[in-house]
């Protein structure tokens, strides 16, 4: 079975650009959740969605926002981009919500943002 | 708070048991889990427990759950150079809703 799929593996955008993140979870799973990894923050929650909705949310700015197709596959997108956005950003799929099944993650997107 | 913390840095040799802990916050978590990140990786779940156990054997990873004290640590026997990684445990918080509360993260180097 393929693991959790995300592309591009890495990114460079300048300060102002937006950005779309993509990821595809293992088939079956309908959960969906993203991570920020950044070296000051740690791994920080940012959403889940769940059949093509979003269940949950963390404390990001409007300018971070995503969306899940009917396939499951999900995209996150960040506009306005700020330096302070460089970071790995992961996604995590599981069977059916996150936190009840266990999640498994895909390998990230390396975000620089110049 | 959210505040998952773990010790920064574990340096042992190869062969010996290296032991990782964790302090969490919410009592209620039903769920706590490991998970390792090597270099350039995303997150691999290595094992999780539930929080209605003491401990959990498998193979050469022991985690022990102490929920009076909110502690929660990670044995892995005989490590070998290959476990060297960052090691995160990671919480259920229900504040609104759920989500996974990762710790600061553990490197751990295993020297030859």
């Amino acid at each position: 079975k393929a693991g959790v799929t995300q592309t591009p593996r890495y990114l460079i955008k300048t300060r102002g650009q937006q950005v779309t993140l993509s990821c595809s979870p293992i088939s079956g799973h309908r959960s969906v959740s993203w991570y920020q990894q950044t070296p000051g923050q740690g791994l920080q929650f940012l959403f889940e969605y769940f059949s093509e909705t979003q269940r949950n949310k963390g404390n990001f700015p409007g300018r971070f926002s995503g969306r899940q197709f009917s396939n499951s596959r999900s995209e996150m997108n960040v506009s306005t981009l700020e330096l302070g956005d460089s970071a790995l950003y992961l996604c995590a799929s599981s069977l059916v919500t996150s936190g009840d099944n266990e999640q498994f993650f895909g390998p990230g997107t390396r975000l620089t943002v110049l | 708070g959210e505040d998952v913390e773990q010790s920064l840095f574990l340096s042992v040799r190869e062969g010996d048991s290296s032991v990782i802990n964790c302090t969490y916050t919410d009592s209620s978590s039903t769920y706590l889990y490991w998970y390792k990140q090597e270099p350039g990786a995303g997150l691999q779940l290595l094992t999780y427990i539930f929080s209605n156990m003491d401990m959990k054997q498998d193979q050469r990873l022991t985690v022990l759950l102490n929920k009076k004290d909110k502690h929660l640590s990670l044995r892995i026997a005989d490590t070998q150079t290959g476990d060297s990684a960052i090691y995160f445990c990671a919480e259920i918080t229900y504040t609104g809703f759920q989500k996974l509360v990762f710790g600061t993260g553990t490197r751990l180097l295993v020297s030859p």
